[in-house]
């Protein structure tokens, strides 16, 4: 249990275009899904925090504009890159709430690597 | 603020015991996560503590805790080439649901022959 999928797992778009990357969990739902974004060899940075049914949470620094996140459901968040740069090229990641035994978990997605050339 | 640190790398040859340590500055933290990454992966939960532990183990997973220095430990006992991972430390501050978790910045393992 507790699987978290996202897709697509790699994409390659143009400058100035926007792509949307989903993030699902599969077998339990998620009122709260994060989204993280990773560079090579470094650290996760927590984007931000989509609740669903309401407005994503943004951390310090992050363009809300620019990082569009929608949890329409209980089982799927989305991340739109818009009018999208090379420099956010990235991997990026999201994870998922879970209630574990009492205790509430995260579960991560496989990570969606994005090319912008 | 929150912060936690790792050293990036470390190299063991398969069949010895690899320690990766982690140190963390809120003493607020509820739990204590590890956190392996393969390449071009996500993250798989290795396992976690609660901080008023001082050890768990869990098959060859051991993880020590020294609460007073802030001090997190994994120790994998024979350790093998498909370990060779990054392995990440992060502390959250309750088990809340809207809790957020803060990484080290990752230790590359790499087990060599």
């Amino acid at each position: 249990g507790a699987v978290v999928s996202q897709h697509p797992s790699w994409v390659i778009c143009k400058s100035g275009t926007s792509v949307k990357i989903e993030c699902r969990s599969l077998d339990f739902q998620a009122t709260t899904m994060f989204w993280y974004r990773q560079f090579p060899k470094q650290s996760l940075m927590l984007m931000a925090t989509s609740n669903e049914g309401s407005k994503a949470t943004y951390e310090q620094g992050v363009e809300k504009d620019k990082f569009l996140i929608n949890h329409a459901s209980l089982t799927l968040s989305t991340l739109t890159v818009t009018s999208a740069h090379p420099e956010d090229s990235s991997f990026y990641i999201c994870s998922a709430n879970f209630r574990d035994r009492g205790r509430w978990e995260q579960y991560f997605g496989p990570g969606t690597r994005l090319t912008v050339t | 603020g929150e912060d936690v640190e790792q050293s990036l790398f470390l190299s063991v040859r398969e069949g010895d015991s690899s320690v990766i340590n982690c140190t963390y500055t809120d003493s607020s933290s509820t739990y204590l996560y590890w956190y392996k990454q393969e390449p071009g992966a996500g993250l798989q939960l290795l396992t976690y503590i609660f901080s008023n532990m001082d050890m768990k183990q869990d098959q060859r997973l051991t993880v020590l805790l020294n609460k007073k220095d802030k001090h997190l430990s994994l120790r994998i006992a024979d350790t093998q080439t498909g370990d060779s991972a990054i392995y990440f430390c992060a502390e959250s501050l309750s088990s809340g649901s809207a809790r957020q978790l803060t990484f080290g910045s990752g230790t590359q393992l790499t087990v060599l022959p």
